[in-house]
């Protein structure tokens, strides 16, 4: 089936600094979902992004898919300690279900 | 009110034991699924019904079988349990099916197989 990378798999910053994660599918995805998932809790969906080119912003979070439609990304500014948790990108997979990628975990250190 | 609900939160038990996840979705969506989160947090699709149409990641073993008595319920069976099938198992529901639709995921079932 299809297979969505996802780097880095951590990011220690500090709090206050920003954090990217990234993925990468090797063909062209028709849509992407960002969901975060709190240590001990279950994934939560965020966004989806559908359209080539498309940014989305929910407060500090900014949202791109790439032209292509094979790449996405998830930006946040000025982290805080709220935002610890492992962020997964998904499109389409096998099922009928989504695909993740392994995740990125993000610690903050205050 | 939880939206998507499972029991039990917690399954510690004996290789080769057979045993049953509950899910149910109060959400009035149409698509029901699971997913299998291993130790690395890698998760995994199982299983996706629509309209008593299963649809089956061929790389699931047989051992594992859903049934949903109606739209709102989609309970997991084992057979067998073995060692690798330790993992936390989330349910979750869309309304009708992806790739559209956000998933709304249930707080999951962590196995423990001894």
């Amino acid at each position: 089936g299809q297979q969505v990378m996802q780097i880095p798999q951590y990011q220690h910053v500090q709090e206050g600094e920003d954090f990217t994660t990234y993925c990468n599918s090797s063909t062209t995805l028709s849509n992407i979902q960002w969901y975060k998932q709190r240590p001990g809790g279950h994934p939560v969906f965020l966004i989806q992004l559908v359209k080539s080119g498309e940014v989305k912003k929910q407060k500090r979070l900014t949202f791109q898919f790439g032209e292509a439609k094979k790449n996405s990304s998830l930006h946040i500014t000025a982290t805080q300690t709220t935002d610890v948790g492992t962020y997964f990108c998904a499109g389409p997979g096998d099922a009928d279900g989504l695909t993740f990628g392994k995740g990125t975990h993000l610690i903050i250190q205050p | 009110d939880t939206a998507v609900s499972q029991t039990p939160k917690y399954l510690v038990t004996q290789m080769g034991n057979d045993k049953s996840i509950k899910c149910e979705q109060n959400l009035g969506h149409d698509t029901m699924y699971w997913y299998k989160q291993d130790s690395k947090k890698f998760l995994k699709i199982m299983f996706s019904y629509n309209n008593k149409e299963l649809i089956i990641n061929e790389t699931v073993p047989n051992r594992f079988s859903p049934k949903s008595p109606d739209k709102a319920h989609l309970n997991l069976h084992i057979n067998s349990l073995e060692l690798g099938d330790s993992a936390v198992y989330f349910c979750a529901s869309s309304e009708g099916l992806y790739p559209f639709n956000e998933q709304f995921f249930g707080p999951g079932t962590r196995l423990t197989v001894l």
